[in-house]
């Protein structure tokens, strides 16, 4: 079946500009999760949504970033006011409950922040 | 604070050959570990986990790892090597527990495995 779908693939902004990434998750998994790569790094947790709430919110690294998840299935990840340290790839992945499930992740946004 | 070490940037070996990629991790009581490799410009796959039982869990591909409690290890192994499994691979922890916070991943830099034919 089909994998989490992550969209844009690659975006380059300038500094100050908002953007959004979009992550549709695997159909019928209930939890979803945003991590951020920087370059030479382990994917580093952001927030984890089950259902429409986010659960967990405690990586997101300042008030720029948001994240919602309105009808329990897509996601989409905001930054507003981009800053040039927001340069990463940006992976979604999700789970069937959350609770023990592996998580399958997408294949990521890489994002540009010029 | 949970944290995983992952003490090998690169691993080279030779085709056919055994391999072993290590880990060690820090999480406050039981852990819940998993093996993820990733491929260039495409996302994480999953390789396998270990939760609890029999330390020794395989996964995809003739992957297999060990867990040793004592030594807070979770090293992945295959018997023989393939060209095809040069990729980076992370190691990663969560706690065995539910609620707040349990269910972030914490994962390690990553050690890429080089298999020279």
């Amino acid at each position: 079946g089909a994998g989490v779908s992550q969209t844009p693939s690659n975006k380059v902004t300038e500094k100050g500009k908002y953007v959004e990434l979009r992550c549709d998750p695997i159909s019928g998994h209930t939890a979803l999760y945003w991590y951020r790569q920087s370059l030479g790094q382990g994917p580093e947790f952001l927030i984890y949504f089950q259902g429409t709430g986010a659960a967990d919110d405690s990586g997101l690294p300042n008030d720029r970033f948001f994240a919602v998840r309105p009808e329990g299935s897509v996601s989409t990840l905001k930054i507003q006011r981009t800053e040039r340290g927001d340069s990463a790839v940006y992976l979604c992945a999700s789970s069937n409950t959350g609770e023990w499930d592996e998580q399958f992740f997408g294949p990521g946004t890489r994002l540009t922040v010029l | 604070a949970q944290s995983v070490a992952q003490p090998e940037d690169q691993v080279n070996v030779a085709e056919g050959n055994p391999l072993t990629v290590k880990c060690t991790y820090s999480v406050s009581g039981n852990p819940y570990l998993f093996w993820y490799v990733q491929y260039p410009n495409r996302g994480l796959q999953f390789l396998l986990k270990y939760i609890t039982g029999d330390n020794l869990v395989k996964g995809s591909y003739g992957f297999e790892a060990e867990f040793n409690k004592s030594q807070t290890s979770f090293h992945l192994k295959k018997p023989s090597a393939l060209v095809s499994d040069s990729a980076l691979y992370f190691c990663a922890v969560r706690a065995l527990y539910s609620g707040a916070g349990s269910y972030q991943l914490t994962f390690g830099k990553g050690t890429k495995l080089s298999v020279i034919p």
